[in-house]
């Protein structure tokens, strides 16, 4: 069955950066879209970016360009999201998800079970 | 960015019917996809494509698109149906998905 698993939860300094990973089984990664999205303490979802492990395209949620960065590892079948210069403002819960096909507008048909990363001095 | 409009809370009695809106944009011909998520959970896919179900979701779940309102109905709710539910929609102009504010479900 489909499964994406993600990395540990992370506590990070202002100014430092995250790699969240999350590792994909049960599907051929490159034949379907992975999407990431976070959800501060309390808030709702937020979109923020989508990767295709197929050709290495890439979508950026415009307030988080030149800051965020996806990439995919189709050897291990795992995907990373990179995201830079953290602010308090970026704690929050950060999901990968896949799509139901390989466009980025894809409905979300499987979701890992989530990364807190928290920023804190 | 910008957020999809839905109503903060929703109550509803045990065994009436909940419905959720979603609006603040012309949908058109773009799909609504709808999401469950339980506290400490991540999120499930309810309805997609409008009005569509994935295997194992209850028919009690439904949706709808007139335009420029997407709904999502569950019919006989259940208190298990508890929890919030979020909109989404790919918005071609700005090339983005887009997430409504969710809706939490209280069942009285």
């Amino acid at each position: 069955q489909v499964q994406l698993v993600q990395s540990g939860a992370e506590v990070k300094t202002p100014g430092a950066s995250v790699k969240v990973s999350c590792k994909a089984s049960g599907y051929r990664i490159t034949t379907f879209g992975l999407t990431w999205v976070r959800q501060a303490p309390g808030q709702g979802l937020e979109w923020m970016g989508w990767i295709s492990a197929y050709n290495g395209n890439t979508k950026y949620a415009q307030n988080l360009q030149g800051r965020v960065t996806m990439t995919t590892d189709t050897s291990t079948s795992t995907a990373y999201m990179e995201l830079r210069s953290l602010r308090s403002a970026d704690t929050a819960v950060y999901y990968c998800a896949k799509g139901a096909y390989y466009n980025t507008e894809s409905r979300l048909d499987h979701w890992g079970q989530g990364t807190l990363v928290t920023v804190s001095s | 960015s910008y957020v999809l409009t839905q109503p903060p809370s929703v109550s509803v009695a045990p065994g009436q019917t909940a419905r959720i809106t979603c609006g603040g944009y012309n949908f058109g011909s773009e799909s609504v996809h709808w999401y469950q998520q339980k506290p400490g959970q991540a999120p499930v896919l309810v309805v997609y494509d409008n009005r569509d179900r994935p295997s194992g979701i209850p028919e009690r779940f439904s949706g709808s698109n007139s335009g420029n309102t997407a709904t999502l109905t569950i019919s006989r709710v259940e208190a298990g149906d508890e929890a919030h539910y979020y909109c989404q929609v790919w918005d071609s102009s700005s090339d983005q998905v887009v997430f409504g504010g969710g809706t939490e479900l209280t069942v009285l």
